[in-house]
């Protein structure tokens, strides 16, 4: 079945550094690919997406590149700021996965002043 | 539009006892989706609606979750009995049209303890 793997976290950073997070998916069709983000005692709240390959999809300063050849669509920030101190979820959504929208684990992301 | 609404915020509740969760989509929307998150397991899709009617209940852990929706405009996801177990906070979303690139609209979530 599809699945998304992401990279563990907590991932702790000063303001302005640059931001990578990793996610990596497994699909039986050709899935359109998102970054939601949870920030605390709130729901998920869709960040960015991307519906096919090469796509790059962006959003307050974060970005994300549909690769199809490395099944990936990392998440990145160029100068992060303490706003940006969140939960990331990446998660696809698949034709052939009935259409329902899987999640990968999360990230914690802090960062410091 | 008010967004998606979710009810209780919290609950506590001793081992044993029934709970229900609520949640009221956003108007229009066709899919409906419960989530429990935790921090051992992550976000997890436990079943999902379209147009009323359970499509994938795949991911119900147990006989003792069950999750309804008689109408369009409400849901509910029932434990009985709970344990401790399955504290967790727990999400709603909804979901307009059958579409992979679609947007989730996610409630604020019920947090549940159970003791």
């Amino acid at each position: 079945g599809d699945s998304v793997t992401q990279m563990e976290g907590p991932v702790t950073l000063s303001e302005e550094a640059f931001l990578t997070i990793n996610c990596t998916y497994t699909a039986t069709g050709y899935p359109s690919l998102f970054w939601y983000v949870q920030y605390p005692g709130e729901g998920l709240q869709l960040l960015l997406k991307a519906t096919k390959a090469d796509d790059k999809g962006s959003n307050k300063g974060f970005e994300a590149t549909y690769r199809k050849e490395t099944t990936s669509f990392h998440l990145e920030k160029g100068s992060v700021q303490v706003s940006d101190s969140a939960v990331y979820f990446c998660a696809l959504s698949d034709r052939a996965g009935g259409f329902k929208t899987i999640f990968g684990a999360g990230t914690r992301l802090f960062v410091k002043a | 539009d008010a967004g998606v609404i979710q009810s209780p915020r919290h609950e506590v509740t001793e081992m044993g006892q029934e709970v229900t969760l609520r949640c009221k989509p956003i108007s229009g929307h066709d899919y409906l989706f419960w989530y429990r998150q935790t921090m051992m397991r992550g976000l997890e899709l436990l079943i999902y609606f379209n147009n009323n009617v359970p499509i994938d209940d795949s991911g119900m852990p147990e006989d003792r979750f069950s999750a309804k929706m008689p109408n369009a405009s409400f849901s509910t996801l029932k434990i009985q009995p709970s344990e401790p177990r399955d504290s967790a906070v727990y999400f709603c979303a909804s979901r307009l049209g059958r579409q992979t690139a679609g947007e989730l609209f996610f409630g604020e979530g019920s947090r549940l303890t159970v003791l």
